[in-house]
């Protein structure tokens, strides 16, 4: 199945300021979406992102499917932003079926 | 509002015992998915189903089983059989977004999770 590598795994911020994660991806992909696991476990969808560029507020995400990598930015964050967030492809060739990476650790500190 | 709804939030059972974790959306969705979760880690799929009354295994479906008769509810039992059952549970449900005329994509939504522990 589709590999997914996401970096860095931690991270701690200050709040205020901005960060980029990263996640890899080895196959083609049709469907990639980025979710935010908060510290209770609940996973909220952010973006359904398989190419291009979106915005929602103070997050923004690009997916550059040629060369198989997707970036999260985070502006300006603040204490909320905490959690785990994960990248999940989808492959051409994987049935619609999401590979889940292990995620990017985020704690932002006042 | 709309949303999806697992229960129990927290359960302990003792070795040997199967248990039940239920799942209710009214998001009117087709598609419904069960995931594991263990500490430090991704979400591994264990079972999904795209329709009623069908169901396909995912890529860790020993030890468990699921029915899909109602639209709404996609319960998920885990059997004695399964080796190490304690992990966070969730259920998941998809709209279909349409990529092109032959294609689309399933886009997720997620229950708020049920962790199962076993004594």
């Amino acid at each position: 199945g589709i590999q997914v590598e996401q970096s860095p795994p931690d991270l701690i911020l200050q709040e205020g300021a901005n960060s980029t994660l990263r996640c890899n991806f080895s196959d083609s992909v049709n469907n990639l979406q980025w979710f935010h696991q908060n510290p209770w476990g609940q996973l909220i969808n952010l973006f359904y992102i398989p190419s291009g560029t979106k915005q929602n507020g103070r997050l923004s995400a690009t997916t550059v499917a040629t060369e198989r990598y997707s970036l999260l930015y985070i502006s300006s964050s603040q204490t909320t932003d905490s959690g785990v967030y994960f990248c999940a492809p989808g492959a051409l060739s994987g049935n619609n079926r999401l590979a889940f990476g292990k995620g990017n650790q985020v704690v932002v500190i006042p | 509002d709309g949303g999806i709804t697992q229960s129990p939030k927290y359960l302990f059972r003792k070795e040997g015992q199967n248990v039940t974790l239920s799942c209710e959306q009214n998001l009117n969705h087709d598609a419904m998915y069960w995931y594991r979760q263990d500490p430090g880690q991704g979400l591994r799929l264990i079972y999904y189903s795209q329709i009623v009354n069908d169901f396909q295994k995912g890529d860790i479906a020993e030890g468990y089983s699921v029915s899909r008769e109602k639209k709404e509810s996609f319960p998920l039992t885990v059997t004695s059989a399964q080796k190490n059952p304690t992990a966070f549970y969730l259920c998941a449900s998809s709209i279909r977004v349409r990529i092109n005329a032959q294609s689309g994509a399933n886009v997720l939504t997620f229950g708020a999770g049920s962790r199962l522990t076993v004594l």
